[in-house]
């Protein structure tokens, strides 16, 4: 049973461009989580999506949008690059429930460490 | 205030030691509350739930307190391989849906 899978698993970009990645659920999960971890830092909720809607939305400018599709994966895309963007983007699926709880684990991909110079 | 406060470490121990870390949130109507330990540029992983009446995992042990809004996670007999950044993670009111973590605490566990 494949885990939560991400692509790329590395990535460097210049200011000002545009980034997809990219994130394929565990299987039987269809709810998808994107978090942001700078160095040193935690993760950092981005949004979380369900049912091919965004369900809700962290501190995060409007640069940063995703995407789920019929199969549950997810893109999240992050436009007009800063330095600041550059961290390790998590995804997380979770099992189907509608909200979390006691036993509503996240499962985590492999991450995509995303440099922008 | 953050939402969820870890003291960053790092914890140093002797194999074989025992080892406490804690963990403090602000908002008091948190649900759900669990432990995820992440190595060196890996993805997180949970490593346990937090339930209100304490939980036991082998030699992990983690405790919940609502009225001084803490949770915390024992370690016994320290192993090298637990040697980590462990994380805490709270879950806000009903009706979210995002896990709030803490800064992280980095464990070494020195032979």
């Amino acid at each position: 049973d494949a885990g939560v899978t991400q692509s790329p698993t590395h990535l460097i970009k210049t200011r000002g461009q545009q980034v997809t990645l990219r994130c394929s659920p565990k299987s039987g999960h269809d709810t998808v989580s994107w978090y942001q971890q700078a160095l040193g830092q935690g993760p950092q909720f981005i949004f979380q999506y369900y049912e091919e809607e965004e369900r809700q939305r962290g501190n995060f400018p409007d640069r940063f949008s995703g995407h789920q599709f019929p199969n549950y994966s997810s893109e999240l895309n992050v436009n007009a690059l800063l330095l600041g963007d550059s961290a390790l983007y998590l995804c997380a699926s979770s099992s189907p429930t509608t909200m979390p709880g006691p036993n509503t684990e996240a499962f985590f991909g492999q991450g995509t460490r995303l440099t922008v110079v | 205030r953050k939402e969820v406060e870890q003291d960053p470490g790092p914890f140093n121990v002797p194999e074989g030691a025992t080892v406490a870390f804690n963990c403090t949130y602000s908002n008091s109507a948190s649900q759900s509350f669990f432990w995820y330990r992440q190595d060196c540029r890996k993805e997180p992983k949970l490593l346990m739930s937090v339930y209100s009446s304490g939980n036991e995992d082998g030699r992990f042990t983690a405790q919940l307190n609502r009225a001084s809004q803490y949770i915390s996670l024992l370690i016994r007999d320290s192993k090298l391989s637990d040697s980590a950044t462990y994380l805490c993670v709270v879950t806000p009111t009903s009706g979210t849906y995002k896990y709030i973590f803490g800064t992280g605490t980095r464990l070494k566990v020195l032979a």
